[in-house]
C-alpha cells in the first residue's frame, strides 16, 4: 500500500494569500497524483490530476506541481469559497488518499 | 453532464450485506470504456476507496484486510446501473458512500472526476 502524507493538517490564512499544501507518498508514485477539495457537507470535487493539470472548471488559482514523492498544491490567491479540506490521491498502485488538509480562512 | 445518484438501506445490521446501486444521469455514448465505482468516508474522517468496474466486466477492488474478500460489484447495462455489495458488515463499515466515474477511458484507478452527493449508511442492531 502507497501511504501519502499531508501537510500542516490545518492550514489558516487570510483572503488574497498564497497557500502551499504538501503530499508525500511512501514510494514513488511518478506523476500519478490527483487533489480533491471537499467543502462541508459535499462530496469531494476533482481539482488537478496527474499531478499538473487543472480538471474542467477549476479556477486558475489552483496548481500542482511535483512527481515521483513530493507534490504540492498551490492556491496563489484565497478566496473565502476555498474553505475545504483537500485531499491528495494516488492511482500508481490500488487508489489511497491522503488524510487531508483543512484550510480555514481568518 | 453525467451525474450520479446512489441509493440502499441507510441501515443495515452487523453481520448482514450492504447493497448499493448507483444510477447514471446522461451516460456518455461510450460508457463501456470507462470506470464505475465507491469511495467511502467514515463520519469524520478521510476518504477511503473501495472498487470500480467497467460495463464490459473488468474490476479492480481494495485488497486491504478491511475489504477485502467481501467486496462484489455488478453492472446493469439497460438501466445504466451499478451496484456495490459489501458482505459480513461491522461497525467500522458505517460511512458516507460515494459512487464515482472515472475521469478518463480504460482508468480502474481514478482519478474521479463526476461524483455522487453520497449516501449515510450505519451498521447497527
Amino acid at each position: 500500500e502507497i501511504v501519502l502524507t499531508q501537510s500542516p493538517v490545518t492550514l489558516s490564512l487570510s483572503p488574497g494569500e498564497r497557500a502551499t499544501l504538501s503530499c508525500r507518498a511512501s514510494q514513488s508514485v511518478g506523476t500519478y497524483l490527483a487533489w480533491y477539495q471537499q467543502r462541508r457537507g459535499q462530496a469531494p470535487r476533482l481539482l488537478i490530476y496527474d499531478a499538473t493539470n487543472r480538471a474542467t472548471g477549476v479556477p486558475p488559482r489552483f496548481s500542482g506541481s511535483g512527481s515521483g514523492r513530493d507534490f504540492t498544491l498551490t492556491i496563489t490567491s484565497l478566496e473565502p469559497e476555498d474553505v475545504a479540506v483537500y485531499y491528495c490521491q494516488q492511482r500508481a498502485q490500488w487508489p489511497t488518499f491522503g488524510g487531508g488538509t483543512e484550510m480555514e480562512i481568518k | 453532464q453525467v451525474q450520479l445518484q446512489e441509493s440502499g438501506p441507510g441501515l443495515v445490521k452487523p453481520s448482514g450485506t450492504l447493497s448499493l446501486t448507483c444510477n447514471i444521469s446522461r451516460a456518455p455514448v461510450d460508457r463501456n470504456l470507462y470506470y464505475w465505482g465507491w469511495v467511502r468516508q467514515p463520519p469524520g474522517k478521510g476518504l477511503e476507496w473501495i472498487a470500480t468496474t467497467s460495463f464490459s466486466g473488468s474490476t479492480y477492488s481494495n485488497p486491504s484486510p478491511s475489504l477485502d474478500g467481501r467486496i462484489t460489484q455488478s453492472v446493469d447495462g439497460p438501466r445504466d446501473q451499478f451496484s456495490l455489495q459489501l458482505s459480513s458488515v461491522t461497525a467500522s463499515d458505517t460511512a458516507v458512500y460515494y459512487c464515482v466515474k472515472s475521469r478518463s477511458p480504460h482508468a480502474g484507478r481514478g482519478p474521479f472526476d463526476i461524483w455522487g452527493r453520497g449516501t449515510m449508511v450505519t451498521v447497527s442492531s
